[in-house]
């Protein structure tokens, strides 16, 4: 079964500044899906970025991107010039590409943003 | 385009008790899934539903059900509560379940209190 790890349980950056946040995972598959969500205090769960594991190229959104690296089974979330809405609950989630199975996620990483 | 909605927002019940969920895909959307979130065990996926048929099932005792309709409306069902039910029941949406594309777009939840 997959598993989809987060190693940082919290962190916390400045505004204006970037951070990273890890994600790992493990699968015996070779072609699946990779996920950042966002959950705001509001508690609505929102997809941030999307990773299709047979495209080299780590994909961007904006002021986020990720570094994927699929040998290492690496998939970490980069937030450049953070902002205060930035504050949130982040989740890693994997899912296979048959869609024969549900979306695994992590355990997830708190983020705040200080002024 | 409205987004997936969930009924109640909140609930209180008693231990014993049954209760019943109820979420709203976005428009088009003919998947649906239900995952229940607490601070302990994060997010944990109940069941997922595909044109009315059960695609994939969580590991939550029997007392925990769900069903879809033909409009892709979704239901989920917990009977005799109990105390450890307190959660977070997020459902989320996409637009189809078989391999490809897959983003799940998710609902605010419904935050049941079980005393």
């Amino acid at each position: 079964a997959q598993t989809v790890t987060q190693s940082q349980p919290e962190m916390s950056v400045q505004e204006a500044e970037t951070v990273t946040l890890s994600c790992t995972y493990d699968t015996s598959e070779s072609d699946y899906y990779l996920f950042w969500y966002k959950q705001p205090p509001s508690r609505q769960m929102i997809l941030v970025i999307r990773q299709e594991a047979y495209k080299q190229q780590n994909a961007t959104e904006n002021r986020f991107s990720v570094n994927f690296q699929k040998a290492a089974k690496s998939f970490s979330l980069k937030i450049s010039d953070s902002q205060l809405g930035d504050a949130a609950m982040y989740f890693c989630a994997y899912r296979s590409y048959s869609g024969n199975t549900p979306l695994v996620f992590g355990k997830g990483t708190r983020l705040s943003v200080i002024a | 385009k409205a987004g997936v909605t969930q009924t109640p927002r909140y609930l209180i019940k008693t231990r014993g008790q049954q209760v019943t969920l109820s979420c709203s895909p976005i428009s088009g959307h003919r998947s649906v899934s239900w995952y229940q979130q607490t601070p302990g065990q994060g997010l944990q996926f109940l069941f997922e539903y595909f044109s009315e048929t059960q695609r994939n099932k969580g590991n939550f005792p029997g007392r925990f059900s769900g069903r879809q309709f033909s409009n892709s409306r979704s239901e989920m069902n917990v009977s005799t509560l109990e105390l450890g039910d307190s959660a977070l029941y997020l459902c989320a949406s996409s637009l189809t379940q078989t391999s490809g594309v897959y983003e799940q777009y998710f609902g605010p939840g419904t935050r049941l209190t079980v005393t």
